[in-house]
């Protein structure tokens, strides 16, 4: 069992690029997570998706965009980063929204200079 | 208020110690406690949770006790290894807050062999 796959796992950027995060769980899940985790800060949500067709704002959603493609795929969209967004991605998946245990990928290590 | 504040920030025991994590939040809605442990590289991985209704829980050597009227709840490692190195969150979530899951700021333990 994969679990919860995050590509890539390294990626650095020039300020202005634009790139996408790719997540995918096989484990039938409803609902997904993308968190951020800097040195001191925990980790905190960016956005996620209860269920299939619908998304939400976390605590820091700004210069983010994501897409629930389907059940299985979550994705995170730079459109145009910035070195504030220097940090490791993680996305998560919960068999319902929270309150129950969250699996969590490997991280995306994203630099941006 | 959504934070949850964790402490301390780093945390160096000899093997057989009793580290001991504390944990503080705010929103009384909240009604699921989780406790996650990450190794370098690796994602966090759920190590045992709590609810309210319920002032201890012990797997293994893990112990969460929780202090409603405090608000408060803390993590403690008996007979800690050098394997239990690791960054340690503690979270909180409720149905009020649409089930997302607040982290703590982490908490980077080391046991000393």
């Amino acid at each position: 069992n994969a679990g919860v796959t995050q590509t890539p796992k390294f990626q650095v950027l020039k300020t202005g690029q634009s790139m996408t995060l790719q997540c995918a769980q096989d484990m039938n899940h409803n609902s997904m997570y993308w968190y951020r985790q800097d040195p001191g800060m925990g980790l905190r949500l960016i956005y996620y998706s209860a269920s299939e067709g619908t998304t939400d704002k976390g605590e820091v959603p700004n210069g983010y965009n994501v897409s629930r493609l389907n059940k299985r795929e979550f994705s995170l969209r730079l459109e145009s980063a910035a070195p504030s967004q220097t940090s490791v991605y993680f996305c998560a998946s919960t068999a319902e929204l929270m309150n129950t245990e969250a699996f969590f990928g490997q991280g995306t290590r994203l630099t941006v200079v | 208020q959504q934070q949850v504040k964790q402490s301390p920030q780093s945390l160096i025991v000899q093997k057989g110690g009793i580290p001991i994590i504390n944990c503080a939040y705010e929103n009384t809605a909240f009604d699921y406690f989780p406790w996650y442990q990450q190794f370098p590289g690796k994602g966090p991985a759920l190590l045992i949770a709590i609810r309210p209704d319920v002032s201890e829980k012990k797997e293994g050597r893990f112990t969460i006790s929780f202090n409603k009227s405090a608000k408060q709840f803390s993590l403690h490692i008996m007979d800690s290894q050098p394997g239990d190195s690791a960054t340690y969150f503690c979270a909180a979530g409720g149905v009020d807050g649409g089930g997302k899951l607040i982290f703590g700021q982490g908490t980077e333990l080391s046991v000393k062999p």
